[in-house]
């Protein structure tokens, strides 16, 4: 089956860079696509971007120039960086596999924004 | 982007009855291919969210029957019956048919 892992730092400063890892098991990143989604304090939900099987990305553009994706297909891990960020990037941030909607979630890493 | 209006926000039940939640969209979900890119969530309390229904009306793997999915268009409903204990959580609907993917605002689903 399917797992996935979030892993990064809880805590990050005001307009430094948030980056976190995602480490799959059961299934290869080179095939399918894989994104990241976050869920702010309440309830807001946001899909934030992928990587494709091929290495493509997209985003959301309410993000910006702010976001990228990459990964690594030797350790079948993707990662997220968010530059800049502000205490609105407080969140639980999730990795998750995507077909057209998102199947297999990672149990989710709370980051926190804050000096 | 898509504007997914859940309703309602709060839903007290019963253990055993049904109830329904509505999502709806600012514009059709119906994709050029013809396909309807709708899908519910549920998260439970400390848990990530667990896709429940794909596509408007199909359950994913190891859903019990007790949950159904309908609508067309512009308006969706998420039918539960016989609510169970670990049926209680936060329920969100997804549209991917238009870019971003975006989240209805959820509905908390709690005992009377």
């Amino acid at each position: 089956e399917v797992q996935l892992q979030e892993s990064g730092p809880g805590l990050v400063k005001p307009s430094q860079s948030l980056s976190l890892t995602c480490s799959v098991t059961g299934y290869s990143i080179t095939s399918n696509y894989w994104g990241w989604i976050r869920k702010f304090p309440g309830n807001k939900m946001e899909w934030m971007g992928y990587i494709s099987y091929s290495g493509s990305t997209s985003y959301n553009p309410s993000l910006k120039s702010r976001i990228s994706i990459t990964r690594d297909t030797s350790k079948n891990q993707f990662f997220l960086q968010l530059n800049s960020v502000t205490t609105e990037d407080t969140a639980t941030y999730y990795c998750a596999r995507i077909y057209w909607y998102f199947d297999f979630w990672g149990p989710g890493t709370m980051v926190t924004v804050s000096s | 982007d898509v504007l997914m209006t859940q309703t309602p926000v709060s839903l007290p039940v019963s253990l055993g009855g049904q109830v329904s939640i509505s999502c709806r969209s600012s514009q059709s979900l119906v994709h050029s291919d013809g396909n309807t890119y709708l899908h519910w969530y549920l998260q439970k309390p400390g848990q990530s969210p667990q896709l429940l229904i794909y596509r408007v009306s199909n359950r994913f793997s190891g859903v019990p029957d007790r949950f159904s999915g309908s609508g067309s268009g512009t308006d969706f409903t998420l039918k539960i019956s016989r609510v169970e204990p670990e049926d209680l959580g936060v329920y969100y609907c997804l549209q991917s048919t238009h870019f971003p993917p975006t989240f209805g605002g959820g509905t908390k689903l709690e005992l009377k």
